[in-house]
């Protein structure tokens, strides 16, 4: 069974840091791109960052770009999110979600997602 | 940037009853639309992709068409588990992935 589970989310003030993690089980984590997307309090989801199977390409969303860092740890299943000089507007629920890859090309859907992890960003 | 807009933003249905959901693209994305069906308190879940091929597990109640700009998901008969909000997703512009702001399907 493919599961995701986020970890790291917490209250922060505004300019500050924090690191989010995704830890993947149930699927050969090395052959999947994956994916964080975000959803405001009561508001719809937005993609935040790509990455590929071996980290070779990755991407951002503007409102994000230069503030977050994407990476991911093969060799322990795991996906992090480094985000600094975090700002009201990135208090959101984060998940991870997985790119949909059949028979070893890549879809580009989101065909399993994480239960999320809740970032606050306030003084 | 593609964007989608759903409509209705709420649709009030009976259970039993059919419930049809719209998707539109600012510019043709052929077939790369998913839904996904989110649940309060709970992640979302994919339900169809490829405009209308339904993903693993999904009931036969779940149907998707369209292509281009115009797209539909219609559930044929409402269960108590179907009330959720459901989102759509354009992936032909990737890496420039959007969302529809939701249609949230309520109990009548």
């Amino acid at each position: 069974e493919v599961q995701l589970v986020e970890s790291g989310g917490g209250l922060v003030q505004p300019g500050g840091s924090l690191r989010l993690s995704c830890a993947a089980s149930g699927f050969t984590f090395s052959s999947y791109s994956m994916n964080w997307v975000r959803q405001a309090p009561g508001k719809g989801l937005e993609w935040v960052s790509y990455i590929s199977s071996s980290s070779s390409t990755i991407y951002y969303a503007d409102s994000v770009k230069g503030r977050f860092t994407i990476s991911r740890d093969n060799a322990k299943n795991s996906l992090y999110l480094q985000m600094n000089s975090l700002r009201d507007e990135d208090t959101a629920v984060y998940y991870c979600a997985r790119t949909a890859t059949i028979f070893g090309v890549v879809i580009y859907y989101f065909d399993y997602w994480g239960q999320g992890t809740l970032v606050t960003v306030s003084s | 940037e593609i964007v989608m807009t759903q409509s209705p933003a709420t649709l009030s249905v009976s259970p039993g009853e059919r419930a049809t959901l719209s998707c539109r693209a600012s510019q043709s994305v052929s077939s790369n639309l998913a839904w996904y069906q989110q649940k309060p308190g709970q992640a979302p879940r994919l339900l169809i992709y490829g405009a209308s091929t339904r993903a693993t597990g999904i009931p036969a109640r779940f149907s998707g068409s369209g292509s281009g700009t115009e797209f539909t998901l219609t559930i044929s008969s409402l269960q108590s588990e179907d009330f959720a909000v459901y989102y759509c997703q354009q992936y032909n512009n990737w890496p420039l992935w959007t969302f529809g702001q939701g249609t949230k399907v309520e109990i009548k």
